[in-house]
């Protein structure tokens, strides 16, 4: 498997412009997540799906970020309009759903979208 | 909420000498943790993890032992590379399908 894959990897943009930032689970993968990393906040979850459906999306900053998984191969993070302080790595991240008495789930990452909103 | 509390970067060592990054958590369930890695211009990789109290995980010379008394996961290498500069992260996850909480990250800079 060639892991997974994120496009693109490096985006400029200017400032109002929209963003769409794209993920390619694992195959066979059933839960995706998208993570912000930046210097000052770290790592932060975003959303992440279960099965295609959105579990949790407290992590979304603001009405301006929306993400899809339309299929189980494919999910999409979009920011519009972009604003400066979006500039991070974005990280999409994929992994089986554990069972109730299994051990956590482990997340395979993607090599991150680099993002810069001038 | 669950968290996790790494020791802050950067860290720079010599080559083989021995390196310690404490982490500490805080949970209200009894989760599994994990360390992952970051090199530079790629993603995070899972380096190891444990799921009960005093599991130890171990790989690529490093090791951790799940310390439930502590409530800590302290990362650790008798003898450090030039190719193991790279972010460390600790991070923890309750059983059964909840995302992993991360803590932010600790930068490693090994020099020959």
């Amino acid at each position: 498997d060639a892991g997974v894959i994120q496009s693109p990897r490096h985006e400029v943009t200017e400032m109002g412009q929209e963003v769409t930032l794209r993920c390619k689970p694992i195959s066979g993968h059933n839960s995706l997540f998208w993570y912000r990393q930046t210097m000052m906040r770290g790592l932060e979850l975003l959303i992440y799906f279960n099965n295609n459906v959105p579990i949790d999306d407290s992590g979304m900053p603001e009405d301006r970020f929306s993400a899809k998984m339309p299929n189980a191969s494919f999910s999409t993070l979009k920011i519009q309009p972009s604003e400066p302080r979006d500039s991070a790595v974005y990280f999409c991240a994929s992994s089986l759903i554990p069972g109730i008495d299994s051990g956590a789930n482990v997340l395979t990452f993607g090599a991150g979208s680099r993002l810069t909103v001038l | 909420g669950d968290s996790v509390t790494q020791m802050e970067g950067p860290v720079t060592l010599s080559e083989e000498a021995c390196l310690t990054i404490n982490c500490t958590y805080t949970a209200t369930g009894y989760p599994s943790l994990f360390w992952y890695v970051q090199y530079p211009g790629e993603g995070l990789q899972l380096l190891l993890k444990a799921t009960k109290a005093d599991d130890k995980g171990s790989n690529k010379g490093f090791e951790a032992t799940y310390r439930k008394e502590t409530t800590s996961f302290h990362l650790e290498k008798g003898s450090v590379q030039v190719s193991d500069s790279a972010v460390y992260f600790c991070a923890l996850s309750d059983r059964g399908n909840t995302p992993l909480v991360f803590g932010k990250g600790t930068r490693l800079s090994v020099i020959a």
